[in-house]
């Protein structure tokens, strides 16, 4: 199992630009999560999928859109890219206790 | 006022010592108590989890929850060069019906370093 996989693994945009950033699961997961991890913030939630076909916002939700397209991928997405939004992106998923989270290898996003 | 505080650090210890991770929080609702270690340039991995207050062991790892306190703690006994992480704790809330959605709040992290 290659557990929670992303895409790309670095990505360097122009404000401005858009992108979306792909995450998929192999472990049947239900429940799938999007953090952003800046220096001294320690992870924050951006968006999370408690189950296929639901989203919800989580802490910091603007600037930002996802799709859950299937149980296995959860997409997030950059209309306008921001200065701001220089991070580093992780994808995460659950099943049985949505506490236990699986995290994948992370997103390093530059907006310059 | 960051709803959870952690001490980044860093903290550097010598090999076989005991360490010694605090976090604090201000949000009473917080019934769930995770620590996430997270080698560099790698994502977080779950390490001890627990509900509510009360002592945890896991190997040479121990987590403690004193929720009157509003205070979280995780022992290293016996620290390994591989030990050398950060270490981030994470709570969550549940809600008025008691279910939890991972929604997870995470603190700063703790840098640790353990030297041979």
């Amino acid at each position: 199992n290659a557990g929670v996989t992303q895409t790309p693994k670095f990505q360097v945009l122009k404000t401005g630009q858009s992108m979306t950033l792909q995450c998929a699961q192999d472990m049947n997961h239900n429940s799938m999560y999007w953090y952003r991890q800046d220096p001294g913030m320690g992870l924050r939630l951006i968006y999370y999928s408690a189950s296929e076909g639901t989203t919800d916002k989580g802490e910091v939700p603007n600037g930002y859109n996802v799709s859950r397209l299937n149980k296995r991928e959860f997409s997030l997405r950059l209309e306008s890219a921001a200065p701001s939004q220089t991070s580093v992106y992780f994808c995460a998923s659950s099943e049985h206790s949505p506490n236990e989270q699986f995290f994948g290898p992370g997103t390093r996003l530059t907006v310059l | 006022q960051k709803e959870v505080e952690q001490d980044p650090g860093p903290l550097s210890v010598p090999e076989g010592a005991i360490v010694s991770l605090n976090c604090t929080y201000s949000n009473s609702a917080f019934q769930y108590f995770m620590w996430y270690r997270q080698y560099s340039r790698k994502g977080p991995e779950l390490l001890m989890y627990t509900y509510s207050s009360g002592n945890k062991e896991d190997g040479r790892f121990t987590a403690q929850v004193d929720k009157s306190s509003k205070y979280i703690s995780l022992f290293i006994r016996d620290s390994q060069p591989s030990d050398s992480a950060t270490y981030l704790c994470a709570m969550s809330a549940t809600d008025a019906g008691g279910t939890s959605y991972g929604k997870l709040t995470f603190g700063q992290g703790t840098i640790l370093t353990v030297h041979p």
